[in-house]
């Protein structure tokens, strides 16, 4: 079975800073999908950004990016120029999406979620 | 992306009694997932609910206890049954749009069984 492990229950970080969360799966799939969710005190399942394993390229949306390291199986959130509205718990997730092991059944894996605060 | 809706938003049951939770989609979509999340833990799913087939139920969840409907392909309920204290959560449906694999989200359904 596919596991999502975020090794970091709780991170803080100065206001405008940069921090990183990691990520690390395991799987035996060569495609697959992988996100990190944001969720808020108000509980609303957020999607931050998403990649997908076939593509090399990292993803990037606004002041989130990723650092995705296919082999190693890792796949960290970067947040730049951190805001007191960033401040939630982060899940990164796992897909398998469409493979011919997994047709019909494109269940979501969850990590265990950090827990991001925003210092002013 | 899209929107979901959940009804209710929270509520306080009283053991042994039941509660439907409504999800609705502002578009169609094939896959819907309903999801649990205890206090301070991740979200763990209960079963998958594809429109014109039986939902398909996690290992620990059984229909008996929470019944899903999707009559269409907008729409899904999920029951609480026979309720206990041990079900005090949070529910959460879920979609997935296009062909990116992502799920998109509802507000959750906060459920306190006393």
């Amino acid at each position: 079975a596919q596991t999502v492990t975020q090794s970091q229950p709780e991170m803080s970080v100065q206001e405008a800073e940069t921090v990183t969360l990691s990520c690390t799966y395991d799987t035996s799939e060569s495609d697959y999908y992988l996100f990190w969710y944001k969720q808020p005190p108000s509980r609303q399942m957020i999607l931050v950004i998403r990649q997908e394993a076939y593509k090399q390229q990292n993803a990037t949306e606004n002041r989130f990016s990723v650092n995705f390291q296919k082999a190693a199986k890792s796949f960290s959130l970067k947040i730049s120029d951190s805001q007191l509205g960033d401040a939630a718990m982060y899940f990164c997730a796992y897909n398998e999406g469409g493979s011919t092991s997994n047709f019909g059944n494109e269940k979501l894996t969850f990590g265990t979620g950090t827990r991001l605060t925003i210092i002013p | 992306s899209a929107v979901i809706s959940q009804k209710p938003s929270r509520d306080i049951c009283q053991r042994g009694t039941s509660l439907t939770i409504q999800c609705q989609v502002d578009s169609q979509v094939t896959m819907m997932f309903w999801y649990r999340q205890q206090p301070g833990q991740s979200l763990t799913l209960i079963a998958t609910a594809n429109q014109g087939s039986e939902a398909t139920y996690e290992s620990g969840f059984v229909i008996d206890k929470f019944p899903i409907s999707r009559p269409n392909l907008t729409f899904s309920t999920l029951t609480v049954s026979n309720m206990s204290p041990e079900d005090s959560s949070i529910y959460l449906c879920s979609a997935q749009t296009g062909t990116g694999y992502e799920q998109y989200f509802g507000p959750g359904t906060r459920l306190t069984v006393t």
